[in-house]
């Protein structure tokens, strides 16, 4: 069964850093892209950010490019957004995902971040 | 590329059917056969209920399907059931590194 489970949310003040994870299970990590998704509190879905499988690409949406660093570590199965200089406008639900052609394939249940002072 | 353009909203009472519209342009939707639908009930993870236009993954029932015309995809879910009641996004690749993929601002269907 395929698992992803986020964790590292939580409440950081503006111009702080956060580093989430997600833990892969149930599939062969190394092989898949993988994204970051975020949600804004009552607000739709956006992607954030995606890694080829060995780590060579990585894309950002315009909003997060170069304040946050997808990265990966295929041994331990687990990928990573590291957040700098974080917003209010970042304030959201993060969630992993398994990506395959455009389609989110498996989603984690999420993990709250919170920007404020 | 702007979000796809979904309803608000849609309704259907048990057993109906009913179908959501995504409108994007031709450098998303009309462009590639990479359409997908989410269904999200509140407080939960997005789950993918049709991927690459027209397919469904395992354990998706039959009951839903999509399909796509020019800059437009649509889901269709018929004999619907309370379950049903979520909000469902529509997303597409873009070619683009900068927005490798575009959501639609999502639609809550409910059941009546």
């Amino acid at each position: 069964e395929v698992q992803l489970v986020e964790s590292g949310g939580g409440l950081v003040q503006p111009g702080g850093s956060l580093r989430l994870s997600c833990a892969a299970s149930g599939f062969t990590f190394s092989t898949y892209w993988m994204s970051w998704v975020r949600q804004a509190p009552g607000k739709g879905l956006a992607w954030v950010a995606n890694i080829k499988q060995d780590g060579s690409e990585k894309y950002y949406v315009d909003s997060v490019k170069g304040r946050f660093t997808i990265s990966r570590d295929n041994a331990k199965n687990s990928l990573y957004l590291q957040m700098n200089s974080l917003r209010a406008e970042d304030t959201a639900v993060y969630y992993c995902a398994r990506t395959y052609y455009g389609t989110f394939e498996y989603w984690g249940q999420g993990t709250l971040v919170t920007v404020s002072s | 590329q702007s979000a796809l353009t979904q309803p608000p909203s849609a309704s259907g009472s048990p057993g109906q059917s009913v179908t959501i519209s995504c409108t994007g342009t031709s450098s998303d939707v009309g462009g590639y056969n990479y359409v997908s639908w989410y269904q999200q009930h509140p407080g939960k993870a997005p789950k993918v209920m049709i991927y690459e236009v027209s397919k469904r993954p395992s354990g998706v029932p039959d009951r839903f399907s999509g399909s796509k015309s020019g800059n437009t995809a649509s889901l269709t879910v018929s004999g619907l059931q309370a379950e049903d009641e979520a909000d469902y996004y529509c997303t597409s690749y873009t070619g683009s590194n900068n927005l490798y993929v575009v959501f639609g601002g999502g639609t809550k269907l409910t059941v009546l």
